[in-house]
């Protein structure tokens, strides 16, 4: 069974700064599907960024992008000039390709963004 | 705009009575999953579906099951709620096939509160 795992239970930075969310995840699959989903206290779940293990090219969203770093199964989320509407919980999620969409995301236990003024 | 539709945001019942969570999309998606989601724990798969009248269980379904008579409609079914099971319910749809790399569609939760 594949596991997510968020070591930072919060961060803080200040407004326009940068601020790195760090992410790992075991799994014996060479494809696989990792994600990034933004939580803010609307509690709708808003996907922020996504990467496929076979592309080396890492994801870019605007403001958002991601280390990808395969051989060390390390997904890290770069957010750049924060912007208060950045604070929220974020969670970083696993989906197994082969699953065919059936499967389940695998989840992080969350970290929860906070942007100071 | 795409959605998936939870009935009820906030929902209080009694310990013992049986409690219906109802979800609906409107995409055509084959897969649904319902996640509960508490504190320090993130989300963990409660059940999912790949299509109609078909489910497998997730990592946690003891205390829990679904049903799925038509495609849009997935429903989470607490056969008698307990203090335990007070959490966040959310639902979840997704595309069938191996060429999708979507992620899924959230609703916007159901905040159950057992006493």
């Amino acid at each position: 069974a594949q596991t997510v795992t968020q070591s930072q239970p919060e961060m803080s930075v200040q407004e326009a700064e940068t601020v790195t969310l760090s992410c790992t995840y075991d799994t014996s699959e060479s494809d696989y599907y990792l994600f990034w989903y933004k939580q803010p206290p609307s509690r709708q779940m808003i996907l922020v960024i996504r990467q496929e293990a076979y592309k080396q090219q890492n994801a870019t969203e605007n403001r958002f992008s991601v280390n990808f770093q395969k051989a060390a199964k390390s997904f890290s989320l770069k957010i750049s000039d924060s912007q208060l509407g950045d604070a929220a919980m974020y969670f970083c999620a696993y989906r197994s390709r082969s699953g065919g969409g059936a499967d389940g995301l695998t989840f992080g236990k969350g970290t929860h963004l906070i942007i100071q003024p | 705009d795409v959605k998936v539709t939870q009935s009820s945001r906030y929902l209080v019942k009694r310990t013992g009575e049986k409690v219906f969570l109802e979800c609906v999309q409107d995409m055509d998606h084959e897969n649904m999953f319902w996640y509960r989601q508490d504190p320090g724990l993130g989300l963990r798969l409660i059940y999912f579906s790949y299509d109609v009248k078909m489910k497998e269980k997730g990592d946690i379904p003891e205390g829990y099951s679904v049903s799925r008579e038509k495609k849009e409609r997935f429903s989470l079914i607490l056969e008698s709620a307990s203090t335990n099971q007070t959490s966040m319910y959310l639902c979840a749809s997704s595309l069938d096939g191996i060429v999708s790399n979507y992620g899924y569609t959230f609703g916007s939760g159901t905040r159950l509160t057992v006493v």
